[in-house]
């Protein structure tokens, strides 16, 4: 069954750096989300990404939030100057339609020292 | 705003016992979907159940049933039969249709802490 794919599994930054976390949607699949979970907290939505766009950014993505489809394949998350709040579990997903099940990657574990 | 609610942060129960997992949301809308994730200690999240709010049938997977209740705005998960590797983290997860501009975003539950007894 095809997968959502993310890399690095756990990435350690420091405090005011920039990170790049990567994700490979499922191939047919149209829409693009990011999400986070705090250690120990509920997941949240940050942005979802359709057409090439974002359709929809929650509170917690703010400017130092960026997403990219820079090829066919590949979704990224940037953030640009790391805080240690930035510390989570970072999971990419993809849903092949409207109201279609979302499917979750692995996740990427940020950590910023 | 919808909002998913789990009361129940941690349950346990004996291998091969029946156990049930409540969520309550909230919501103004009449059609929209609701899910049942797990994220077992690998942390990866894996779909188990999906019901769409405008089906009266309750769905299943396998093991998995879901007691939809739409006027009570009750949808919990009942796992038969349990099995050690249902242990993991169990979200309740509601979804409201956007009409396709991509922004079917999911809004979850705390989570219930499943354990597994052998």
């Amino acid at each position: 069954e095809p997968e959502v794919t993310q890399t690095p599994s756990h990435q350690v930054t420091q405090m005011g750096q920039e990170v790049i976390l990567r994700c490979v949607p499922i191939s047919n699949h149209l829409y693009f989300y990011w999400y986070r979970q705090i250690l120990g907290q509920k997941v949240e939505f940050l942005v979802s990404f359709y057409n090439n766009e974002i359709s929809e950014k929650s509170e917690i993505f703010d400017d130092q939030f960026s997403v990219e489809r820079p090829d066919g394949s590949n979704f990224t998350l940037k953030i640009r100057s790391t805080k240690l709040e930035d510390s989570a579990m970072y999971f990419c997903a993809s849903s092949l339609g409207p109201n279609s099940p979302l499917h979750f990657g692995n996740g990427t574990r940020l950590t910023v020292t | 705003a919808q909002t998913v609610t789990q009361s129940q942060p941690e349950m346990s129960v004996q291998e091969a016992e029946t156990v049930t997992l409540s969520c309550t949301y909230d919501t103004s809308e009449n059609n929209y979907y609701l899910f049942w994730y797990k994220q077992p200690p690998s942390r990866q999240m894996i779909l188990v159940i999906r019901q769409e709010a405008y089906k009266q049938q309750n769905a299943t997977e396998n093991r998995f049933s879901v007691n939809f209740q739409k006027a009570a705005k009750s949808f919990s998960l009942k796992i038969s039969d349990s099995q050690l590797g249902d242990t993991a983290m169990y979200f309740c997860a509601f979804m409201s249709p956007r009409g396709g501009f991509g922004n079917e975003k999911l809004t979850f539950g705390t989570g219930t802490r499943l354990t597994i007894i052998p």
